[in-house]
């Protein structure tokens, strides 16, 4: 049960798009399409952007967009805004009922 | 109102023990599998563990295995997770988180501090 791979922060300006990786293996993210996405602001509770490595909830942007390759998901913001200044954290099931995140990304909106 | 509000949490010795409680409301608890996810203070999201909607098998993270028990009373619309031999690496705030159906979480409550010290 080791940690996704994330970058610690990242950082883009307003109107810019962003990328953020996780980096998994075989095991978790190479396996299963269900890498989710969570946007967590300071002092807050985690909140759902994206599932099931695209697929997004209602009430979610459309600038907030998910892919996978191989062993590394993505999620993509586009049309940065002050707003999406946040700790971003990838998930992934891992087999046998165990779920298992990533190391969290600092988003900061230049 | 769909919500989800955790209780129960403290300060507590090493070695000591503690039960957080997820007072559910505003959906079908029965029918939904949960979650306890935890935060070290400024650190990432842990998955800790998991239930199904009705309670019959349970999955933990190794860090917690053995020491910690995720249980639900579905007719209080309650989840629990005891925790026993708590270690300062328990330390966190811990958020209960309702499975969303396809492996993600799609509703969190708003977290319960645990303080593990001396």
């Amino acid at each position: 049960q080791s940690a996704l791979t994330q970058p610690a922060s990242v950082s883009g300006s307003p109107g810019q798009s962003i990328t953020i990786s996780c980096t998994g293996t075989s095991n978790d993210v190479g396996s299963y399409n269900l890498v989710s996405w969570y946007q967590q602001h300071p002092g807050k509770a985690p909140k759902l952007m994206i599932y099931e490595g695209s697929k997004r909830p209602s009430g979610v942007s459309n600038r907030f967009s998910g892919s996978k390759s191989g062993n590394t998901a993505s999620l993509t913001i586009s049309g940065l805004q002050a707003e999406d200044e946040a700790d971003y954290y990838c998930c992934s099931y891992a087999s046998s009922r165990t779920w298992v995140f990533g190391g969290g990304t600092k988003l900061t909106v230049l | 109102q769909v919500q989800l509000v955790e209780s129960g949490g403290g300060v507590v010795h090493p070695g000591g023990s503690l039960r957080l409680s997820c007072a559910a409301s505003g959906f079908t608890f029965s029918s939904s599998g949960m979650h306890w996810v935890r935060q070290a203070p400024g650190k990432g999201l842990e998955w800790v563990a998991f239930t199904r909607y009705d309670g019959r098998d349970k999955y933990y993270a190794d860090s917690v295995k053995g020491r910690f028990t995720i249980s639900r009373d579905n007719s209080k619309n309650t989840l629990y997770l005891q925790m026993n031999s708590l270690r300062a690496e328990d330390t966190a705030v811990y958020y209960c988180a309702k499975d969303g159906g396809a492996y993600q979480l799609p509703m969190w409550g708003q977290g319960n501090v645990v303080t593990v010290s001396s």
